[in-house]
Protein backbone atom coordinates (compact mmCIF):
# COMPACT_ATOMS: atom_id res chain seq x y z
CA UNK A 1 0.00 0.00 0.00
CA UNK A 2 1.11 3.56 -0.60
CA UNK A 3 2.00 5.22 2.16
CA UNK A 4 1.84 9.16 2.37
CA UNK A 5 3.49 10.25 5.75
CA UNK A 6 3.06 13.76 7.91
CA UNK A 7 5.04 13.58 10.54
CA UNK A 8 3.55 16.17 12.50
CA UNK A 9 0.16 16.25 13.23
CA UNK A 10 -0.69 19.07 15.28
CA UNK A 11 1.40 21.92 15.69
CA UNK A 12 0.98 25.74 17.44
CA UNK A 13 2.78 28.23 16.25
CA UNK A 14 3.45 31.79 17.00
CA UNK A 15 2.55 34.68 14.26
CA UNK A 16 5.87 35.49 12.40
CA UNK A 17 7.08 31.85 12.98
CA UNK A 18 8.72 30.31 10.30
CA UNK A 19 6.85 26.78 9.80
CA UNK A 20 7.85 23.55 8.33
CA UNK A 21 5.63 20.89 7.53
CA UNK A 22 7.04 17.72 5.87
CA UNK A 23 5.74 15.11 3.68
CA UNK A 24 7.30 11.43 2.89
CA UNK A 25 5.76 9.51 0.47
CA UNK A 26 6.89 5.80 -0.05
CA UNK A 27 5.69 4.79 -3.61
CA UNK A 28 8.45 6.82 -5.89
CA UNK A 29 4.90 8.65 -7.32
CA UNK A 30 6.36 11.57 -9.63
CA UNK A 31 3.68 14.35 -8.19
CA UNK A 32 3.13 15.43 -5.02
CA UNK A 33 0.58 17.90 -3.11
CA UNK A 34 -0.08 20.24 -0.72
CA UNK A 35 -3.73 21.45 0.38
CA UNK A 36 -5.59 22.92 2.89
CA UNK A 37 -8.90 22.44 4.15
CA UNK A 38 -11.31 24.91 5.61
CA UNK A 39 -15.36 24.18 6.72
CA UNK A 40 -17.14 26.01 3.89
CA UNK A 41 -14.27 26.04 1.30
CA UNK A 42 -13.61 22.86 1.03
CA UNK A 43 -9.60 21.33 -0.06
CA UNK A 44 -7.52 24.11 -2.07
CA UNK A 45 -4.57 23.50 -3.60
CA UNK A 46 -1.25 25.55 -2.57
CA UNK A 47 1.42 24.10 -4.27
CA UNK A 48 2.34 21.11 -6.41
CA UNK A 49 5.64 19.35 -8.03
CA UNK A 50 5.73 17.21 -11.07
CA UNK A 51 9.33 16.38 -10.19
CA UNK A 52 12.46 17.01 -8.10
CA UNK A 53 13.16 20.74 -7.87
CA UNK A 54 9.94 21.37 -9.95
CA UNK A 55 7.00 22.95 -8.28
CA UNK A 56 3.67 24.63 -9.88
CA UNK A 57 1.52 27.41 -7.58
CA UNK A 58 -1.85 26.24 -7.21
CA UNK A 59 -4.91 28.12 -6.27
CA UNK A 60 -3.72 29.84 -3.34
CA UNK A 61 0.14 30.14 -3.10
CA UNK A 62 0.36 32.96 -1.61
CA UNK A 63 2.31 33.09 2.09
CA UNK A 64 3.37 29.76 1.50
CA UNK A 65 6.28 27.85 -0.54
CA UNK A 66 7.67 24.73 -1.19
CA UNK A 67 10.61 22.54 -0.82
CA UNK A 68 11.33 19.63 -3.07
CA UNK A 69 14.79 18.44 -2.88
CA UNK A 70 14.41 14.49 -3.17
CA UNK A 71 11.04 12.72 -5.18
CA UNK A 72 9.91 11.76 -2.05
CA UNK A 73 9.69 14.14 0.26
CA UNK A 74 8.14 17.48 -0.72
CA UNK A 75 8.14 20.17 2.24
CA UNK A 76 5.19 23.12 2.39
CA UNK A 77 7.08 26.14 4.56
CA UNK A 78 5.23 29.54 6.02
CA UNK A 79 7.86 32.00 5.78
CA UNK A 80 5.87 34.20 8.30
CA UNK A 81 3.00 32.56 9.87
CA UNK A 82 -0.06 34.40 10.19
CA UNK A 83 -3.32 33.57 11.72
CA UNK A 84 -4.85 33.21 8.82
CA UNK A 85 -3.09 30.04 8.37
CA UNK A 86 -4.70 27.98 10.85
CA UNK A 87 -5.84 25.15 8.98
CA UNK A 88 -5.69 21.26 8.42
CA UNK A 89 -3.01 20.72 5.83
CA UNK A 90 -3.21 17.54 3.73
CA UNK A 91 -0.09 16.43 1.55
CA UNK A 92 -0.91 13.94 -1.30
CA UNK A 93 1.06 11.59 -3.60
CA UNK A 94 0.11 10.88 -7.50
CA UNK A 95 2.15 8.48 -9.70
CA UNK A 96 0.56 10.45 -13.00
CA UNK A 97 -2.48 8.45 -15.45
CA UNK A 98 -6.21 8.65 -15.66
CA UNK A 99 -6.30 5.68 -14.01
CA UNK A 100 -4.44 5.78 -10.74
CA UNK A 101 -5.59 6.80 -7.78
CA UNK A 102 -4.01 9.91 -5.36
CA UNK A 103 -3.31 9.16 -1.85
CA UNK A 104 -3.27 11.19 1.13
CA UNK A 105 -1.67 11.65 4.27
CA UNK A 106 -3.32 12.10 7.47
CA UNK A 107 -3.40 15.75 8.02
CA UNK A 108 -1.35 18.30 9.86
CA UNK A 109 -3.67 20.49 11.67
CA UNK A 110 -1.60 23.92 12.60
CA UNK A 111 -2.88 26.88 14.77
CA UNK A 112 -1.44 29.48 14.37
CA UNK A 113 -1.73 32.44 17.74
CA UNK B 1 -13.16 27.49 -13.81
CA UNK B 2 -14.68 24.14 -13.08
CA UNK B 3 -16.52 24.20 -9.98
CA UNK B 4 -17.51 20.80 -8.42
CA UNK B 5 -21.11 21.17 -5.83
CA UNK B 6 -22.21 18.10 -3.53
CA UNK B 7 -26.16 18.03 -2.76
CA UNK B 8 -26.93 17.43 0.52
CA UNK B 9 -24.26 18.66 2.72
CA UNK B 10 -25.70 16.43 5.28
CA UNK B 11 -27.37 13.81 5.52
CA UNK B 12 -28.39 11.12 8.23
CA UNK B 13 -29.90 7.97 7.33
CA UNK B 14 -31.36 4.88 9.48
CA UNK B 15 -28.75 1.55 9.13
CA UNK B 16 -29.93 -0.79 6.48
CA UNK B 17 -30.90 1.98 4.20
CA UNK B 18 -29.67 2.17 0.45
CA UNK B 19 -29.20 6.15 -0.42
CA UNK B 20 -27.49 8.48 -3.23
CA UNK B 21 -24.95 10.96 -2.57
CA UNK B 22 -24.59 13.77 -5.61
CA UNK B 23 -22.21 15.45 -7.36
CA UNK B 24 -22.25 18.04 -10.12
CA UNK B 25 -19.76 19.55 -11.75
CA UNK B 26 -19.83 22.38 -14.27
CA UNK B 27 -16.95 21.87 -17.12
CA UNK B 28 -17.65 18.02 -18.92
CA UNK B 29 -13.97 17.86 -20.12
CA UNK B 30 -12.56 15.91 -17.16
CA UNK B 31 -9.84 13.53 -17.37
CA UNK B 32 -11.17 11.32 -14.33
CA UNK B 33 -13.58 11.81 -10.97
CA UNK B 34 -13.47 10.40 -7.85
CA UNK B 35 -14.62 9.81 -4.48
CA UNK B 36 -12.94 9.85 -0.99
CA UNK B 37 -14.13 9.48 2.34
CA UNK B 38 -12.82 11.64 5.28
CA UNK B 39 -13.34 10.75 8.48
CA UNK B 40 -12.80 13.49 11.46
CA UNK B 41 -9.76 15.22 11.95
CA UNK B 42 -8.19 12.84 9.57
CA UNK B 43 -6.95 12.29 5.68
CA UNK B 44 -8.67 11.70 2.77
CA UNK B 45 -8.98 8.36 1.75
CA UNK B 46 -9.74 7.06 -2.16
CA UNK B 47 -12.86 4.98 -2.72
CA UNK B 48 -13.71 4.81 -6.42
CA UNK B 49 -11.90 6.42 -9.46
CA UNK B 50 -14.02 6.53 -12.52
CA UNK B 51 -12.25 7.32 -15.37
CA UNK B 52 -13.91 9.84 -17.98
CA UNK B 53 -14.30 7.06 -20.68
CA UNK B 54 -16.14 4.90 -18.33
CA UNK B 55 -19.65 4.89 -16.99
CA UNK B 56 -19.33 3.54 -13.57
CA UNK B 57 -17.11 1.69 -10.95
CA UNK B 58 -18.04 -1.02 -8.26
CA UNK B 59 -16.41 -1.76 -5.06
CA UNK B 60 -18.08 -3.86 -2.03
CA UNK B 61 -21.36 -1.98 -1.12
CA UNK B 62 -20.41 1.20 -3.28
CA UNK B 63 -21.58 2.45 -6.78
CA UNK B 64 -20.30 5.47 -8.54
CA UNK B 65 -21.49 6.27 -12.06
CA UNK B 66 -20.74 9.13 -13.99
CA UNK B 67 -22.45 11.14 -16.82
CA UNK B 68 -20.45 13.73 -18.04
CA UNK B 69 -22.82 14.87 -21.02
CA UNK B 70 -24.88 16.33 -17.90
CA UNK B 71 -21.86 16.99 -15.35
CA UNK B 72 -23.16 14.62 -12.90
CA UNK B 73 -21.63 11.24 -10.92
CA UNK B 74 -23.72 9.43 -7.92
CA UNK B 75 -22.24 7.63 -5.06
CA UNK B 76 -24.82 4.89 -4.23
CA UNK B 77 -23.99 3.05 -1.01
CA UNK B 78 -26.47 -0.19 -0.11
CA UNK B 79 -27.47 -1.21 2.74
CA UNK B 80 -25.86 1.65 5.17
CA UNK B 81 -23.76 0.52 8.37
CA UNK B 82 -22.94 2.94 11.60
CA UNK B 83 -19.42 2.58 10.41
CA UNK B 84 -20.39 4.25 6.45
CA UNK B 85 -20.65 7.60 9.28
CA UNK B 86 -18.13 10.06 7.23
CA UNK B 87 -17.78 13.06 5.27
CA UNK B 88 -18.00 12.01 1.28
CA UNK B 89 -15.75 14.34 -1.40
CA UNK B 90 -15.71 14.10 -4.81
CA UNK B 91 -13.22 15.60 -7.06
CA UNK B 92 -12.49 16.11 -10.62
CA UNK B 93 -9.87 16.04 -12.65
CA UNK B 94 -9.82 18.68 -15.82
CA UNK B 95 -8.57 17.57 -18.70
CA UNK B 96 -5.74 19.58 -19.70
CA UNK B 97 -5.06 20.27 -16.27
CA UNK B 98 -3.98 16.80 -15.81
CA UNK B 99 -2.22 17.40 -11.82
CA UNK B 100 -5.16 19.52 -10.51
CA UNK B 101 -7.80 18.20 -9.09
CA UNK B 102 -11.14 20.18 -8.21
CA UNK B 103 -13.13 19.36 -4.94
CA UNK B 104 -16.83 19.67 -4.06
CA UNK B 105 -17.47 20.60 -0.20
CA UNK B 106 -18.86 17.18 0.82
CA UNK B 107 -21.56 15.88 1.90
CA UNK B 108 -21.57 14.70 6.07
CA UNK B 109 -23.21 11.37 5.99
CA UNK B 110 -24.61 9.94 9.83
CA UNK B 111 -25.81 6.20 9.91
CA UNK B 112 -27.82 5.75 13.05
CA UNK B 113 -28.48 2.83 14.52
Amino acid sequence: DVKVTQSSRYLVKRTGEKVFLECVQDMDHENMFWYRQDPGLGLRLIYFSYDVKMKEKGDIPEGYSVSREKKERFSLILESASTNQTSMYLCASWAGGSGNTIYFGEGSWLTVV
Amino acid sequence: KQEVTQIPAALSVPEGENLVLNCSFTDSAIYNLQWFRQDPGKGLTSLLLIQSSQREQTSGRLNASLDKSSGRSTLYIAASQPGDSATYLCAVRPAGTASKLTFGTGTRLQVTL
